[in-house]
């Protein structure tokens, strides 16, 4: 079925700021709204982005995500060592009507 | 405040049923739509099965389409997956996931309920 493809990680020093990729088709990202979610270890996932830039209350403005055609990008600036967790982007694929997520991208903290 | 609270996984033997059970509360469940996702061991998010406020319209995966059924009793505020013909590789934790709007968007989380399925 449709999978999103993430990088599997990206690393970077407190402070600095990372950027993860979420590719998609024309019936998935193309055609609807993107989510990102955090995933701090051996918790359950948590909305980050919705709407493909829009923060839930809470969420602080560091975290922001933006899209392309049939992709998407979630950046986090300002990194802080309570980031490193996994994020994954998702979305809907109109085409087979499905849910899809990406592969997951885990954040280092260096 | 929202809370989702899933129950029902344990170990049953390839072959074997379970029915998982969400509970809602702190929100109006009859107006949202709802999902179900998976996470097997050190893996990724895997979405499930999708179902409308009403109930009307039902979505699967077809890595379990045929095998796992989504319903839901507005009146006892829950959610329901049927999961049959029971698989090694279903063994997962199980989520459940209030849709806000629209169906992309999981606004809130349980906190997962663990299925294993061996011998």
């Amino acid at each position: 079925q449709s999978v999103l493809t993430q990088p599997p990680s990206v690393s970077a020093a407190p402070g600095q700021k990372v950027t993860i990729s979420c590719s998609g088709s024309s019936s998935n990202i193309g055609a609807n709204y993107v989510s990102w979610y955090q995933q701090l270890p051996g918790t359950a996932p948590k909305l980050l982005i919705y709407e493909n830039n829009k923060r839930p209350p809470g969420i602080p403005d560091r975290f922001s995500g933006s899209k392309s055609v049939t992709s998407a990008t979630l950046g986090i600036t300002g990194l802080q060592t309570g980031d490193e967790a996994d994020y994954y982007c998702g979305t809907w694929d109109s085409r087979v009507s499905v849910g899809v997520f990406g592969t997951g991208t885990k954040v280092t903290v260096l | 405040q929202v809370q989702l609270v899933e129950s029902g996984g344990g170990v049953v033997q390839p072959g074997g049923s379970l029915r998982l059970s969400c509970a809602a509360s702190g929100f109006t469940f009859s107006r949202y739509g709802m999902h179900w996702v998976r996470q097997a061991p050190g893996k990724g998010l895997e979405w499930v099965s999708f179902i409308r406020p009403d109930g009307s319209n039902k979505y699967y995966a077809d890595s379990v389409k045929g095998r796992f059924t989504v319903s839901r009793d507005n009146s006892k505020i829950t959610l329901y997956l049927q999961m049959n013909s029971l698989r090694p590789e279903d063994t997962a934790v199980y989520y459940c996931a209030k849709v806000d709007d629209l169906v992309t968007t999981y606004d809130y989380w349980g906190q997962g309920t663990l299925v294993t399925v061996s011998s």
